[in-house]
């Protein structure tokens, strides 16, 4: 069964670089059918699609993330990462990882746990 | 690309049927069968519920069933149950190889 796992700081300082690991078991992340992608939920707020992945490593982002945001695949750990610049308190969320059904906007079929990163001085 | 658009609340008893609805515009639900639509208990992550419009994945209950007319999506849960309290978020495909998400509707179950 797939699982994912995120993982990385809980706490990052203002303009500085959140970055956060995403590890996949039970399944390989270089499947040419499954997008991989990054949403993250604010305290008490909706949730956000930041951006994917796919197994030839092309990347989509959301428009309005797009200038900060990289997430990036290592087939060889069968991981993806996120990587989010100059954060402000207004990242601070829950960041989950998630793979899509076979197709890469049909909808996210598997989730991690999700991770609380926190921007603070 | 502006959030999809959803009702901040709905509810039902136990064994009634309820719509939660999605609008968003033609650019987005209205040119793709590409909404999806997804649960979320407290502190829990989200679980996909429908896909493709209309698709349930394996293990989904067919009380849930999904639909789209025009620029709207619809979720329908019947008989419904108390488990079924939770949030929920539709998602569609934004064009430009982008995803957009629902505002979410919380789901309460009198």
């Amino acid at each position: 069964q797939l699982q994912l796992q995120e993982s990385g700081p809980g706490l990052v300082k203002p303009s500085e670089t959140l970055s956060l690991t995403c590890t996949v078991s039970g399944g390989s992340i270089s499947s040419r059918s499954h997008y991989w992608g990054w949403i993250r939920q604010p305290p008490g707020k909706g949730l956000e699609w930041m951006g994917s992945i796919n197994y030839s490593g092309s990347t989509y982002y959301n428009p309005s993330l797009k200038s900060r945001v990289t997430i990036s695949v290592d087939t060889s750990k069968n991981q993806f990462s996120l990587r989010l610049s100059s954060v402000t308190a207004a990242d601070t969320a829950v960041y989950y990882c998630a793979k899509t059904t076979t197709d890469g906007y049909s909808g996210y079929l598997s989730w991690g746990q999700g991770t609380l990163v926190t921007v603070s001085s | 690309q502006s959030a999809l658009t959803q009702p901040a609340s709905v509810s039902g008893s136990p064994g009634q049927s309820i719509t939660i609805s999605c609008t968003g515009t033609s650019s987005d639900v209205g040119s793709y069968n590409l909404v999806s639509w997804y649960q979320q208990h407290p502190g829990k992550a989200p679980k996909l519920m429908i896909y493709d419009v209309s698709k349930r994945p394996s293990g989904v209950s067919n009380r849930f069933s999904g639909s789209k007319s025009g620029n709207t999506a619809s979720l329908t849960i019947s008989g419904l149950q108390a488990e079924d309290e939770a949030d929920y978020y539709c998602c569609s495909y934004g064009g430009g190889s982008t995803l957009v998400f629902g505002g979410g509707t919380k789901l309460t179950v009198l």
